[in-house]
């Protein structure tokens, strides 16, 4: 069956850098992106941006550019996100997705339980 | 960036009654490939979300077919038919038609 697995809750400090870790089973993992995203504490669902499995191609939401790094490592599987320079509004859940797309359709279908990652100053 | 607004912000329902939660788009959602990537999820307290409803109306695998979606152009709609206490959550549409993809703010499903 499909999982995405994460690494563990993380504590940094401000400015400090975190990656998260995203182990993907049960299907080719070079076939679907993986997307980011990320939820504060009460908040709703913000899109950070998506690597491609496949080429390493990425997309982020413009308020990240220059923070962020998404990658993969296809000999494990792996994605990984990491945030540069954290600010205590970085404080957050953050989901990996899978992007599932066949032709003309494109789903977010499966996600990993979540990293929270906290930013104290 | 493509703006999602949802309504009601909240919803208390009676067991066993119907609801329906709205969402908006600021633009169409038509993609370059003719269709419409309007999504919606629902996320249960403390865990992530999940997958409900694609391309506006098609209910994912393992969705019960109390949950529908419809909708066209930039006015969308969830709806479940018989609300049961399993439902509690929170409701979220996302599109994924333009970079960056886009949430509305979600609707909070409660039992009256």
């Amino acid at each position: 069956q499909v999982q995405l697995v994460q690494s563990g809750a993380e504590v940094k400090k401000s400015g400090a850098s975190v990656k998260v870790s995203c182990k993907a089973s049960g299907y080719t993992f070079t076939s679907y992106h993986i997307t980011w995203v990320r939820q504060a504490p009460g908040q709703g669902l913000e899109w950070m941006g998506w690597v491609s499995t496949y080429n390493g191609n990425t997309n982020y939401a413009q308020k990240l550019q220059g923070r962020v790094t998404m990658t993969t490592d296809t000999s494990t599987s792996t994605a990984y996100l990491e945030l540069r320079s954290l600010r205590s509004d970085d404080t957050a859940v953050y989901y990996c997705t899978r992007r599932y797309c066949s032709p003309g359709t494109c789903y977010y279908d499966y996600w990993g339980q979540g990293t929270l990652v906290t930013v104290s100053s | 960036d493509i703006v999602m607004t949802q309504t009601p912000l909240s919803s208390p329902v009676t067991l066993g009654q119907p609801a329906s939660i709205s969402c908006r788009s600021s633009q169409s959602l038509i993609h370059s490939d003719g269709n419409i990537h309007l999504s919606w999820f629902q996320q249960r307290p403390g865990q992530p979300p999940r997958l409900l409803i694609y391309r506006i109306s098609k209910r994912f695998s393992g969705v019960p077919d109390r949950f529908s979606g419809s909708g066209a152009g930039t006015d969308f709609t969830l709806k479940i038919s018989r609300v049961e206490a399993e439902d509690v959550g929170v409701y979220y549409c996302m599109q994924a038609t333009q970079f960056p993809h886009t949430f509305g703010q979600g609707t909070k499903l409660e039992i009256k």
